[in-house]
Parts: structure tokens; sequence; C-alpha cells
């Protein structure tokens, strides 16, 4: 059965340096999102992205951040200078376009630890 | 105000007994979705509910929808050993169109003791 896959599964940086997330969607998933999850707390909507654009963001969603599909398959979540409360799990969901398709695939996550 | 709240925080049950858990939430919603995730690890879909129906039921799991008390509740029959894990509720807001990303709840932590 296919999957979204994600990379690194874990991820220990500095505070200040940049990370790229990766995550590759199901094949035939056209819409693409990024969700995070500090330990304890709620799973949060970051961002949306559909035809090479961003469709929604959240309030978390910062001059920091930034996503991009750079080819056909990966889809990566930038955080240019990283800060001790960007700590968390990081999810990548993918669904289909049809609508009533509404059911959103997620990656297993990065967790990643900025100290 | 807080979207997808769930109830109770935890609950712990005999295996073989029924787990019931349940969400609220506030703004109209187009769909509710149940997940469930095991400790530390990725989200697993469990059922999708339309704001148009009322029940639905996929193996062991029964999901109701009560749209004018703007509540979900997700019934696990049977419970087994496996099914501890954190259960969630997401709801998808109501829109023409949109993006539907989801607002997710606190989560219920269901422990099924042997």
């Amino acid at each position: 059965e296919p999957e979204v896959t994600q990379t690194p599964s874990h991820q220990v940086t500095q505070m200040g340096q940049e990370v790229i997330l990766r995550c590759v969607p199901i094949s035939n998933h056209l819409y693409f999102y990024w969700y995070r999850q500090i330990l304890g707390q709620k799973v949060e909507f970051l961002v949306s992205f559909y035809n090479n654009e961003i469709s929604e963001k959240s309030e978390i969603f910062d001059d920091q951040f930034s996503v991009e599909r750079p080819d056909g398959s990966n889809f990566t979540l930038k955080i240019r200078s990283t800060k001790l409360e960007d700590s968390a799990m990081y999810f990548c969901a993918s669904r289909v376009l049809t609508s009533g398709q509404e059911t959103q695939y997620f990656g297993p996550g990065t967790r990643l630890l900025v100290l | 105000s807080q979207q997808g709240e769930e109830d109770p925080q935890a609950l712990s049950i005999q295996e073989g007994e029924n787990a019931t858990m349940n969400c609220s939430y506030k703004t109209s919603i187009n769909n509710l979705q149940w997940y469930r995730q095991n400790s530390g690890r990725g989200l697993v879909h469990l059922i999708l509910i339309r704001s148009n129906e009322r029940e639905k039921h996929s193996g062991r799991l029964r999901v109701t929808l009560d749209t004018s008390k703007k509540s979900s509740s997700l019934l696990i029959t049977a419970s087994r050993a496996a099914d501890t894990a954190s259960y969630f509720c997401a709801t998808v807001p109501y829109s023409g169109a949109g993006s539907y990303q989801l607002t997710f709840g606190k989560g219920t932590k269901l422990s099924v003791i042997p």
C-alpha cells in the first residue's frame, strides 16, 4: 500500500541553523500539508500546498518557514533560522484532489530537536 | 477558542471492554475525522464522517456525529491491548473551497490492560 515517507526520522540542530525536512507524498496525491506537534500538545496545521503554491498557512508559518516541491516527488519544509521553540515532531500529509476524498495520509514524522 | 476537544483526556480499560471517546468542536464543519497515534509515532487515519452523516462503522469502530451539539464520539468495541494509543479527532471547516486543513484536538490517551 502506498504511503507517505519522511526523512530524516530525527534531526538535532543548533539554534540559528537552517534545517530542511523532506517528504515524499503518495504519488497520485496533489494536495500536501505540513503539521507539527510540540511534545505533549496538539497537532497543529502549518501550511497546505497545491499546484506549486501555498494554498493556506497558519500564524505559526512565519517568514522563517518555507515550502517547496523541487521535483515531481519531494515536498520540503525549510526552517531558515531555528529557534528552541521549533523543537517538535513535524508531519507531512497528502491527499488526492477529488471532492469527497478528504482523507489525509500522514507520514511517520520527523522529530526535530533544537539545542 | 479550541476546536476539537476530546474527553476524557485519559482512559484505562480492561481488554474486551468497550472504549468511548468524545469530541466537541465549535465551528461548522465539512467533516470530522478520527486518527490514532501510537506513542511517538505517526498519525493513522481511522474514519471520516461527513456533516450530513450521523453514524458510521468500520470494523470494531463506530463513530457518531451530532452537528446540533457539535460533538462526535468514537466507540471501540471489544478492545485489545494493541488498541493502546492516543486518539484524536480532527475537523475540516465548512467552506466552499479551501485546502481542507485539519484542526486537531488534544486527544484521548487510551490504555487497554491485558
